[in-house]
């Protein structure tokens, strides 16, 4: 079945203690990206990556990590987590069409992870 | 971006059709229209997408107006497993891939009725 998978799903942490949210997707795509929700704010993207090794920021990437060294993960890293980054996350993934007008490619999100820092 | 205007709820019964409007007057000729959905404690799910042609698929239909400022996703026979938060999102067709992103507003919070 194609997916994408994180974990932990839930995870109670505090302050300082680093963390890292796995992501992991079985359909072979190359765009990878990182959602956090909040209430209020919908969806905002945190980091993006096109293909192995290539990572770039999305709208709120401060506080985070990523890296990409494997097509099918994309972890997510908080090194010092502080409260404000209580949020539920989602991770995504498309097929990356090359060139221009593909920007159809269904994207597919995985189940969330509901992080709370205390 | 581009942006688009929805209600913030609707309620219809099971079994009736259901149309959830979305206006994006300031779309660009490149824009394509997608619609996903987030039903309860999960994540974003595709619906449909178009360009400029009305779009039919298994859970839906995307009826686009003539001068593409609005749109209409149709759940032709809505059940109770459809109550969602629905999104409609442009994303720029002339834009290298690498920087497109989904945006998602407030979106619609459908409501289905027994």
């Amino acid at each position: 079945e194609a997916q994408v998978t994180q974990n932990p799903r839930y995870l109670i942490t505090v302050t300082g203690k680093k963390l890292t949210v796995t992501c992991s997707q079985n359909m072979n795509h190359e765009y990878m990206s990182w959602y956090r929700q909040d209430p209020g704010l919908g969806l905002r993207q945190i980091y993006y990556s096109m293909n192995v090794e290539v990572t770039d920021k999305g709208d709120v990437p401060e506080g985070y990590k990523v890296s990409r060294k494997e097509k099918r993960n994309f972890p997510l890293i908080l090194e010092s987590p502080s409260p404000n980054q209580t949020s539920l996350y989602f991770c995504a993934s498309r097929f990356e069409g090359t060139g221009v007008g593909s920007s159809y490619n269904e994207q597919f999100f995985g189940p969330g992870t509901r992080l709370t820092v205390l | 971006d581009a942006k688009t205007t929805q209600p913030n709820s609707m309620e219809s019964n099971e079994e009736e059709p259901v149309h959830l409007p979305c206006n994006h007057s300031t779309i660009s000729g490149t824009d394509y229209i997608h619609w996903y959905r987030q039903l309860p404690s999960q994540g974003p799910e595709y619906v449909i997408h178009g360009l400029t042609s009305n779009v039919n698929n298994r859970m839906a239909s995307l009826a686009i107006a003539e001068d593409r400022k609005s749109s209409t996703l149709i759940l032709h026979r809505a059940t109770l497993r459809d109550a969602a938060v629905y999104y409609c999102i442009l994303t720029g067709g002339d834009i290298i891939q690498g920087a497109q992103k989904l945006v998602f507003g407030q979106g619609t919070r459908l409501t289905i009725n027994p």
